[in-house]
């Protein structure tokens, strides 16, 4: 099982709908999660983090937590072609050893005018 | 802004070569960590720094060493440049003691082809 996982896709999303990204981790231990956007052949840059159980909203992004359940879940309201890109999820756990981050492997989004 | 500078946007070098990719951070960071990327193998991590002077091996050091000698500064060295070794290598930086809490700020990346 891989410690952080995520549907590759492509998502195809029509311009305007919600996306949703899901992201399911194994480290019970994890306390931070953030999603990253990598547009082709550019580096990620940060778009969310969430610490706590809940929703948190940025914009036409919502994050949202579920350590019970231990996924963490991305939407994009209003979805626009410019949205199109790779979605990584990256999840923090805190281990005696020295905390790790680990990505996982992507969501690929595309939006359709 | 965090400003995170890779010197390099595209390399190319020869199998034997030793490769020195360097990376420089703006905002007093003071961790800083380098990544490879690979296509179907997603952001995999080489090596990190918590202070000057300090290194820790990440998931795949092999075939890689670094240097921070500055705290703004950190250097991916490939002492004999491999085929395998090609790809695209992320420098990234972070705020906080030790600690990863915070965000990573991703530099622009380097595409090294060994040949």
């Amino acid at each position: 099982q891989k410690e952080v996982e995520q549907n590759s896709g492509p998502l195809s999303v029509p311009e305007g709908a919600i996306a949703s990204l899901n992201c399911t981790y194994s480290d019970r231990g994890s306390q931070s999660f953030f999603w990253y956007r990598q547009y082709s052949g550019k580096s990620p840059e940060l778009i969310m983090s969430i610490y706590s159980n809940g929703d948190k909203e940025d914009g036409r992004f919502t994050a949202q937590l579920n350590k019970a359940s231990q996924y963490v879940s991305l939407l994009i309201r209003d979805s626009q072609p410019s949205d199109s890109a790779t979605y990584l999820c990256a999840v923090l756990a805190i281990k005696a050893a020295g905390n790790k981050l680990t990505f996982g492997g992507g969501t690929r989004v595309l939006v359709k005018p | 802004d965090v400003k995170v500078t890779q010197s390099s946007r595209y390399l190319v070098k020869r199998t034997g070569e030793k490769v020195f990719l360097e990376c420089v951070q703006d905002m007093d960071h003071e961790n800083m960590f380098w990544y490879r990327q690979d296509p179907g193998l997603g952001l995999r991590l080489i090596y990190f720094s918590y202070d000057v002077k300090m290194k820790e091996k990440g998931d795949i050091p092999e075939g890689y060493s670094v240097s921070r000698e500055k705290k703004e500064r950190f250097s991916l060295i490939l002492e004999s440049a491999s085929t395998n070794q090609t790809s695209m290598y992320l420098c990234a930086s972070s705020l906080g003691s030790r600690g990863w809490h915070s965000p990573l700020h991703f530099g622009n990346g380097t595409r090294l082809t060994v040949t």
